[in-house]
């Protein structure tokens, strides 16, 4: 079956260290996402790629990177300048329409991040 | 850039109908709309692409107001199942496959 998997569900960050977020997808999806949840919060937009090798920032990138070496794959690292990392993070993906702008959005089913 | 939801919450009792408006400062491309429950990823529930469109998903319909630059999405005779949070995400057409999303409507729908 096609999806979109998010590893681990649960994540612990110590002060000072980095962490990443796996995502993968194997639904052939050209576009990928990476949004944060807050409690009560809506949906931010971090970071978007929309073809292998190149990606955008979205409106809270600062202390997050990411790599899009395979057109399956768009890991999340969150950094320790990111100094408020705890919430809720989804990974999407979607696929480009032949006239233009993009098809909905599967998500996975997310990963927790706290700080220990 | 990010588009404006309201009401904030609504609290139905089965059978009543509600509606929950996205509103976008820019030109809007596509509207998307999301259903999320607690702790789980949201779910797809309908695109509107043209102005003035209507599309239904069950007894949930939407419309789209290219010149308002709002959507609005209208829950009809509410049964349990449509409690949880809802979400408008939009595409402008100058930054195809951006999606943002709005800050959510809490719809509880009780007995």
């Amino acid at each position: 079956d096609g999806g979109i998997t998010q590893s681990p569900k649960y994540l612990f960050r110590k002060e000072g260290q980095n962490v990443t977020l796996s995502c993968e997808q194997n639904l052939n999806h050209d576009a990928m996402y990476w949004y944060r949840q807050d409690p009560g919060q809506g949906l931010r937009l971090i970071y978007y790629s929309q073809i292998v090798n190149d990606f955008q920032k979205g409106d809270i990138a600062e202390g997050y990177s990411v790599s899009r070496e395979k057109k399956e794959s768009f890991p999340l690292t969150v950094t320790s300048a990111q100094k408020n990392p705890t919430a809720f993070y989804l990974c999407a993906s979607s696929s480009a329409w032949a006239g233009g702008g993009y098809e909905k959005l599967f998500f996975g089913s997310g990963t927790q991040l706290s700080v220990l | 850039q990010q588009p404006v939801q309201s009401p904030q919450a609504v609290i139905l009792r089965e059978g009543e109908d509600a509606v929950i408006n996205c509103s976008s400062s820019k030109a809007l491309y596509s509207v998307h709309w999301y259903r999320q429950k607690h702790g789980e990823a949201p779910i797809f529930l309908m695109i509107l692409l043209k102005g003035g469109e209507q599309k239904g998903h069950d007894k949930i319909s939407a419309s789209f107001n290219e010149k308002k630059q709002q959507s609005s999405l209208y829950l009809t005779a509410s049964q349990l199942s449509y409690s949880g949070t809802y979400f408008c995400g939009t595409e402008f057409t100058d930054s195809w496959g951006k999606f943002q999303f709005g800050a959510g409507t809490q719809v509880v729908v009780t007995p």
